[in-house]
């Protein structure tokens, strides 16, 4: 079956631009997941959602980024006035459920490379 | 933030030889997992070792916990050429995944 993917693959912007990253996790899954990972470093969580709802957004560095899950599945990115210190590989994962009391294996997408000019 | 700290950040060894693997983290976990990536994309889950469990096999790989110590080793026996990779540990905390930092492994043909 189909994995998690991501649109786009590779992304080029300027400083300043508005920007969206979207993620289509495995049919299914009620749990999304969005880390970042800088360059020779170990991914970053961001947010995650259960459902709709976003359960923990504590891992967003600032108000420039966003997530929004409507229908509780297909995920968006936002990132507003981008900066050149948000260029990074930009990665979805989903589960099955990500409820603490048992484990879900979480699958991860490719990635999306955001460079910011 | 990076929770844990992995060493060595790059190894390289030959072909056949085994792949010693360490991550350090800070906090008490539930499990502890280990991951896989190619060419910083697409991380790949290799084994998940519980916070009750010290040692756990998955065919050439095999992951120790040391929770007193709140350290993990993963071993990579006979390694291969397609082994080369960045390995990550990962602690499960909640729901999120806590990374370290990596080991790229280079593994000669």
């Amino acid at each position: 079956g189909a994995g998690v993917s991501q649109t786009p693959s590779n992304k080029v912007t300027e400083k300043g631009k508005y920007v969206e990253l979207r993620c289509d996790p495995i049919s299914g899954h009620t749990a999304l997941y969005w880390y970042r990972q800088s360059l020779g470093q170990g991914p970053e969580f961001l947010i995650y959602f259960q459902g709709t709802g976003a359960a923990d957004d504590s891992g967003l560095p600032n108000d420039r980024f966003f997530a929004v899950r409507p229908e509780g599945s297909v995920s968006t990115l936002k990132i507003q006035r981008t900066e050149r210190g948000d260029s990074a590989v930009y990665l979805c994962a989903s589960s099955l459920s990500g409820r603490r009391s048992s484990y879900n294996e979480q699958f991860f997408g490719p990635g999306t490379r955001l460079t910011v000019l | 933030s990076q929770q844990g700290e992995e060493d060595p950040q790059a190894l390289s060894i030959q072909e056949g030889e085994n792949a010693t693997m360490n991550c350090s983290y800070k906090t008490s976990i539930n499990n502890l997992q280990w991951y896989r990536q190619n060419s910083g994309r697409g991380l790949v889950h290799l084994i998940l070792i519980r916070s009750n469990e010290r040692e756990k096999h998955s065919g050439r790989l095999r992951v120790t916990l040391d929770t007193s110590k709140k350290s993990s080793s993963l071993l990579i026996t006979a390694s291969r050429a397609a082994d080369t990779a960045s390995y990550f540990c990962a602690e499960t905390s909640g729901s999120r995944l806590t990374f370290g930092e990596g080991t790229q492994l280079t593994v000669n043909p």
